[in-house]
Parts: C-alpha cells; sequence; structure tokens
C-alpha cells in the first residue's frame, strides 16, 4: 500500500513569512508523529498526535510552531515568522497506533525547508 | 531521558564484505524498543529492523541482524554481505514507555561501500 507522503518536497521562503508543511499517514495509522532534521545530525522529536489530539508537544521549539491533525489523518506543520534557523528537513512518521516503544514508526519523504 | 550514542561518524567497507555499526544506549525504563533505519541521501528515513528489550533472541530481517547485548547495554547492527546502494547514512533509535511514544536517535553513521 502506499506509505507516508510529504508536500511539499522542497519549500524555500523568506525571513518572517508563514509555512505550512503537510503530511499524509499511512492509511489506517492512528498515530502520526513529526520531526526535524537539521544537516549532520539524528532528527529531533516535535510533535506527536494520538487520532485528532495532540498527545505530546514537548519538542515544539517555540509558539511559531502549531500542528493540527483536525480529522486523524491528514496532518499539517504550520510555522509563523519563519527565522533562518528553522531551515531543516521535516519528517512526519506514522504508526499503527501508540503503543509505546513497540510500536515501528514509517518516514514519509520529508520536507527540505529552506529560510534564506 | 534516553540517549542514544553512535560513535562511528563514517564507516568504508568492501562490497560483498559484512560491517558492523555500533549503538549504545541509556535508559532507566526495563521497557524500550531499539530500531535501525537507512536514510540514502534522497532523505526518506527507511525502518530496517526493531529490537524489544524482552525479546529473548537477536532480531534478524534478511541482510540485517542486530546483535542485542542488553548488559551492555548496545544494539549493533550488523550488515552481510555488503552492497553498493548500502551507501547511506544509518541512524539507531530507541523509545521507551516512560518517555512517551517519541524516537530518539543517535548522530548516525555514514556507510560507505567500496566496489
Amino acid at each position: 500500500g502506499a506509505g507516508v507522503s510529504q508536500t511539499p518536497s522542497n519549500k524555500v521562503t523568506e525571513k518572517g513569512k508563514y509555512v505550512e508543511l503537510r503530511c499524509d499517514p499511512i492509511s489506517g495509522h492512528t498515530a502520526l508523529y513529526w520531526y526535524r532534521q537539521s544537516l549532520g545530525q539524528g532528527p529531533e522529536f516535535l510533535i506527536y498526535f494520538q487520532g485528532t489530539g495532540a498527545a505530546d508537544d514537548s519538542g515544539l521549539p517555540n509558539d511559531r510552531f502549531f500542528a493540527v491533525r483536525p480529522e486523524g489523518s491528514v496532518s499539517t506543520l504550520k510555522i509563523q515568522r519563519t527565522e533562518r534557523g528553522d531551515s531543516a528537513m521535516y519528517l512526519c512518521a506514522s504508526s499503527l497506533s501508540a503503543q509505546g516503544a513497540f510500536e515501528t514508526q514509517y518516514f514519509g519523504p520529508g520536507t527540505r525547508l529552506l529560510v534564506l | 531521558a534516553q540517549k542514544i550514542t553512535q560513535t562511528q561518524p563514517g564507516m568504508f567497507v568492501q562490497e560483498k564484505e559484512a560491517v558492523t555499526l555500533d549503538c549504545t544506549y541509556d535508559t532507566s525504563d526495563p521497557s524500550y524498543g531499539l530500531f535501525w533505519y537507512k536514510q540514502p541521501s534522497s532523505g526518506e528515513m527507511i525502518f530496517l529492523i526493531y529490537q524489544g528489550s524482552y525479546d529473548q533472541q537477536n532480531a534478524t530481517e534478511g541482510r540485517y541482524s542486530l546483535n542485542f547485548q542488553k548488559a551492555r547495554k548496545s544494539a549493533n547492527l550488523v550488515i552481510s554481505a555488503s552492497q553498493l546502494g548500502d551507501s547511506a547514512m544509518y541512524f539507531c533509535a530507541m523509545s521507551s514507555n516512560n518517555a512517551g511514544n517519541m524516537l530518539t536517535f543517535g548522530g548516525g553513521t555514514r556507510l560507505m561501500v567500496k566496489p
């Protein structure tokens, strides 16, 4: 079946602009995760959803970052007043449920964000 | 808190040979999962193999096996019969019940397979 999809694949924006990154999880997966990966580093957790609600948003760096999943499927990560330091790869993952340590997360191809 | 350490920034291996990528972890939670992902230059994280903390046997998936040494808190990835397409970044990651559902990743190892 289809894997996790993310759009756009690349996004170039100017400092101070607003951007939205979209994630479409694997069909039937109830848990959805966002990670950010800076160049040369491993991904870092941002937020995860179980269904429609954000179950853990402890990784969001500040209040410029916000994510929604209104119908429990597609999710949008929103970044306001972008800064050059927001430039990174944004990865989305989904898992069948949220059974803690025992669930495999499957990742999408990512969105490369560049803030000029 | 949970932590993953990958001490090899880069590794070379000759095609058709086996290679071991090191991973050590730290957690106080007795219940956790360990994962390895491959990230080619395209950027997508590809799941390779999983080991649960209560699993008695080492996990295997095709040419991938996980050398799980619980007492040493290590979870090394072994790739047998390396292929040119194995050249990529490899990340070790873990999750634990106490840390919620997030994955914590190591810094990665870049594997380069020589023809």
